[in-house]
């Protein structure tokens, strides 16, 4: 199976910051990966499909790029809402798999 | 709009197994391949497999093959997974939901698998 490895696990960041949350999968996967958005108590939210493409009704503060191994997920000026752990999925081979998540907490 | 509507939380025991629903709303039920995921404090999310509404024809993840059954019932437009042989490490929230970008997800139903 791929293995996706998330880092960091956890940040602190503040209002206004800019963010950057990295991916990296144990292969190859072109550029099949999505990125989640998960509350506590709710379910995850697509917010980038295709490595890089915004989903519909998602704020254009988010973007996604990479290609390959290597991922990344920047939210370019941090929102009250924005506070959440954030997952990537490939959906390139079976078993698909998720990183292990990243929460971003309130500094 | 589209809806997925899961069953309520369920408590078993080591051993047993374990049945959620999933229906659909708001679209054609066959249009969109529906996946379980499910949700534990151990292992974070984790993809167990699909079910093609349509055919029926269902893709499950290595390491629950032989333990789970997806099934589909396009009369209620009602989606099916059941695990069987639940262990402790079972305990999980169990997602319906789309993985695509129709994103839509379930609620979630807690499984608790304890003695």
């Amino acid at each position: 199976a791929i293995q996706m490895t998330q880092s960091p696990s956890s940040l602190s960041a503040s209002v206004g910051d800019r963010v950057t949350i990295s991916c990296r999968a144990s292969e190859g996967i072109r550029n099949v990966l999505a990125w989640y958005q998960q509350k506590p108590g709710k379910a995850p939210k697509l917010l980038i499909y295709a490595a890089s493409s915004l989903q519909s009704g998602v704020p254009s503060r988010f973007s996604g790029s990479g290609s390959g191994t290597d991922f990344t997920l920047t939210i370019s000026s941090l929102q009250p809402e924005d506070f959440a752990t954030y997952y990537c999925l490939q959906d390139y081979s079976y078993p698909y798999t998720f990183g292990q998540g990243t929460k971003l907490e309130i500094k | 709009q589209v809806q997925l509507v899961q069953s309520g939380a369920e408590v078993k025991k080591p051993g047993a197994s374990v049945r959620v629903s999933c229906q659909v709303s708001g679209y054609s039920f066959t249009d969109y391949y529906i996946h379980w995921v499910r949700q534990t404090p151990g292992q974070g999310l984790e993809w167990m497999g699909w079910i093609n509404p349509d055919t029926g024809r269902t893709k499950y993840a290595q390491k629950f093959e032989g333990r789970v059954t997806m099934t589909r019932d396009t009369s209620i437009n009602t989606a099916f997974m059941e695990l069987s042989r639940l262990r402790g490490d079972d305990t999980a929230v169990y997602y319906c939901a789309f993985i695509s970008s129709f994103d839509h997800w379930g609620q979630g139903a807690l499984v608790t698998v304890t003695s």
